[in-house]
């Protein structure tokens, strides 16, 4: 299956960790991604893991990847009202077609103040 | 600043016009791509280019119409369009199709 699947709202407020959580199905995937959407824009990388890594650090941003359940998440420690965005989380999966990208419908994060 | 330049960023066309979307990439990437984003639906990749060829085309109606002239530059030609193709139409490219996607900032279309 090609499936990424991801909750649709999270709220939080300003200075509480938020947690957006993805699953996905292929168990053919090499990278994972997180992008950011803000209004208007186009998705910017905000961090990728590679699928034989369990965590990644990087500043703000901690990604956790559960191979056995398929499961990604991105934690932002001390939300802030900038970080009011849709994420969407991405999967690059080989198969018999060759490389493809799927990516889930995105996580709209309210922040409030 | 992603590396991927689209213009124009805002277009208004009428059912009965002829326009096209542009893109460029600064990255030296050889895979490009076309996806529409429409409100509450998830990104629906539409084209992909792979060394200006399209290796990719998802059940796009014939009114959209890509070109990719060069691994660097890719068009997206309109044609006598529909009010539900209103949408965000964003450019993207990678390396290869392993490889990271960079988006770019996207052309908001609104068919009249």
């Amino acid at each position: 299956g090609e499936d990424v699947e991801q909750s649709l709202f999270l709220s939080v407020r300003e200075g509480d960790s938020s947690v957006i959580n993805c699953t996905y199905t292929d168990s053919s995937s090499t990278y994972l991604y997180w992008y950011k959407q803000e209004p208007g824009a186009g998705l910017q990388l905000l961090t990728y893991i590679f699928s034989n890594m369990d965590m990644k650090q990087d500043q703000r941003l901690t990604v956790l990847l559960n191979k056995k359940d398929k499961h990604l998440s991105l934690r932002i420690a001390d939300t802030q009202t900038g970080d009011s965005a849709i994420y969407f989380c991405a999967e690059t999966q080989l198969n018999t077609g060759g490389f493809k990208t799927i990516f889930g419908a995105g996580t709209r994060l309210f922040v409030k103040a | 600043e992603t590396g991927v330049t689209q213009t124009p960023r805002h277009l208004v066309m009428g059912m009965t016009n002829k326009k096209s979307l542009k893109c460029e990439q600064h990255l030296g990437h050889n895979a490009m791509y076309w996806y529409k984003q429409s409100a509450k639906k998830p990104l629906e990749l539409m084209f992909v280019y792979s060394l200006e060829e399209r290796v990719e085309n998802n059940s796009v109606p014939s009114r959209f119409s890509p070109e990719c002239p060069n691994s660097s530059h890719l068009f997206l030609h309109l044609h006598t369009l529909q009010p539900e193709d209103s949408a965000l139409y964003l450019c993207a490219s990678s390396q290869d199709r392993r490889n990271t996607i960079y988006f770019g900032e996207g052309s908001w279309l609104t068919v009249v």
